[in-house]
């Protein structure tokens, strides 16, 4: 089982709020990356890193923003939480040195603004 | 764009039987076709990948196909059983090999 954890793992906020969602690592993987997923189930890219002081956007357009101060810490931000934020978040890494990008998926973090 | 479609998005079985999900990929340059298993309240978990080099791979009860010149795959599991039941990802590399395209999932029900 891969050591990626999500903390808080289900989390009920109202509008306006600041949120900070977290995901560590122990693995050492430099490649980390957020995820999306809505009710209909699908995955989608929102943030990704290559390593320490790198961060890219991913496909999907997100308000949330992300830092990577740490290899092992990849924390996800909303400034002001509205209730389109709504949805399930994954966190994932994995290992560049590898050559094909199998990631490794923490467990999620269910997130409800009311 | 880069694209992985999944079908069916849905699949109900007998205890037993076998199961089938396919996907194609749109990217050639695509090299690397994982399959994840999610279930309640977790997040997807690899149970099975397959290169571009090669055509089939086995791990017990799930197989997993590859046809390059098709640009498609499959996931085989034979024997389910109820703990097979669950939502089920394909992937593909995207043209930089820097990401995954997930696939909309496959909700798979196993009934005993």
């Amino acid at each position: 089982e891969a050591d990626i954890y999500q903390t808080p793992r289900y989390l009920v906020i109202g509008t306006g709020k600041k949120i900070t969602l977290e995901c560590s690592q122990t693995m050492g993987h430099d490649k980390m990356y957020w995820y999306q997923q809505d009710p209909g189930m699908e995955l989608h890219l929102i943030h990704y890193s290559y390593g320490v002081n790198s961060t890219e956007k991913g496909d999907l357009s997100s308000e949330s923003t992300v830092s990577r101060i740490r290899t092992e810490h990849f924390p996800l931000t909303l400034e002001s939480a509205r209730p389109s934020h709504t949805s399930q978040y994954l966190c994932a890494s994995s290992n560049p040195g590898t050559a094909y990008n199998e990631q490794f998926f923490g467990p999620g973090t269910r997130l409800t603004v009311l | 764009g880069e694209n992985v479609e999944q079908h069916p998005s849905t699949l109900s079985v007998q205890e037993g039987d076998s199961a089938v999900i396919k996907c194609t990929y749109s990217d050639s340059a695509s090299n690397y076709f994982p399959w994840y298993k999610q279930e309640l309240g977790k997040g997807p978990q690899l149970i099975i990948d397959i290169r571009s080099n090669v055509g089939e791979k086995k791990d017990q009860r799930i197989a997993v196909t590859l046809n390059k010149t098709a640009k498609h795959f499959s996931l085989h599991i034979t024997e389910t059983q109820p703990e097979d039941s669950a939502v089920y990802f394909c992937a593909a590399t995207n043209q930089a090999g820097t990401a995954l395209i997930f696939g909309k999932g496959t909700t798979l029900s196993v009934s005993s």
